[in-house]
């Protein structure tokens, strides 16, 4: 199995322009959930979906960001207009529900906003 | 508000010592994972524990539930360089299905 896969790896913006985020989460997995990691903050969940749907958003930051998951295979989060303290690396997860709450996470995506 | 409160945040020790870390909440959870993450990765699951006072063994790491599964306490014994790490506690509330509230997480470095 590849895991869950997230692209870019790395991503460096200006201030002000659109960022987009892409998660491929585990097939057959039929959760999905969106983190983010800083330093200050640790660890934080922003959004999550059941079966694309999604379930609870009250982590996401700021009407700048969205997500959306148009089929059990794909996630993307969004960052319109993109800030310097939106620098963080970003995690998305997936897991097989019901299960006992297993979340296998991607590799991340690092972003830094000038 | 911090619910999951690690301690300490940074620990660097000795190969083959042996080292205890703790996971603190006022709030209870139905499960409570412990997580490891190296540099440029993402966390990875060492172990689940759900039922108040329950101890898993995973080689020279023990995990124990609190009583209330309010707190949990990771201890390594004789500690090895590739122990070195960022170990993250996580309380999951739901039947699997819920996002995980995180601790901070506790930096681990074994030097050997």
């Amino acid at each position: 199995d590849a895991g869950v896969i997230q692209s870019p790896r790395h991503e460096v913006t200006e201030m002000g322009q659109e960022v987009t985020l892409r998660c491929k989460p585990i097939s057959g997995h039929n959760s999905l959930f969106w983190y983010r990691q800083t330093m200050m903050r640790g660890l934080e969940l922003l959004i999550y979906f059941n079966n694309n749907v999604p379930i609870d958003d009250s982590g996401m930051p700021e009407d700048r960001f969205s997500a959306k998951m148009p089929n059990a295979s794909f996630s993307t989060l969004k960052i319109q207009p993109s800030e310097p303290r939106d620098s963080a690396v970003y995690f998305c997860a997936s897991s097989l529900v019901p299960t006992l709450n297993i979340q296998y996470f991607g590799a991340g995506t690092r972003l830094s906003v000038l | 508000t911090q619910l999951l409160e690690q301690s300490p945040q940074f620990l660097s020790i000795q190969e083959g010592e042996n080292l205890t870390v703790y996971c603190n909440s006022s709030s209870v959870f139905s499960s409570l994972q412990w997580y490891r993450q190296e540099p440029g990765e993402g966390p990875v699951l060492l172990v689940t524990v759900v039922t108040g006072g329950e101890v898993k063994k995973l080689k020279r790491l023990t995990f124990q539930f609190g009583d209330a599964r309010k707190d949990s306490s990771l201890h390594i014994t004789a500690a090895q360089p590739g122990d070195t790490g960022l170990y993250l506690c996580a309380g999951g509330r739901g039947g699997g299905a819920d996002g995980l509230t995180f601790g901070k997480g506790t930096h681990l470095i074994i030097q050997p």
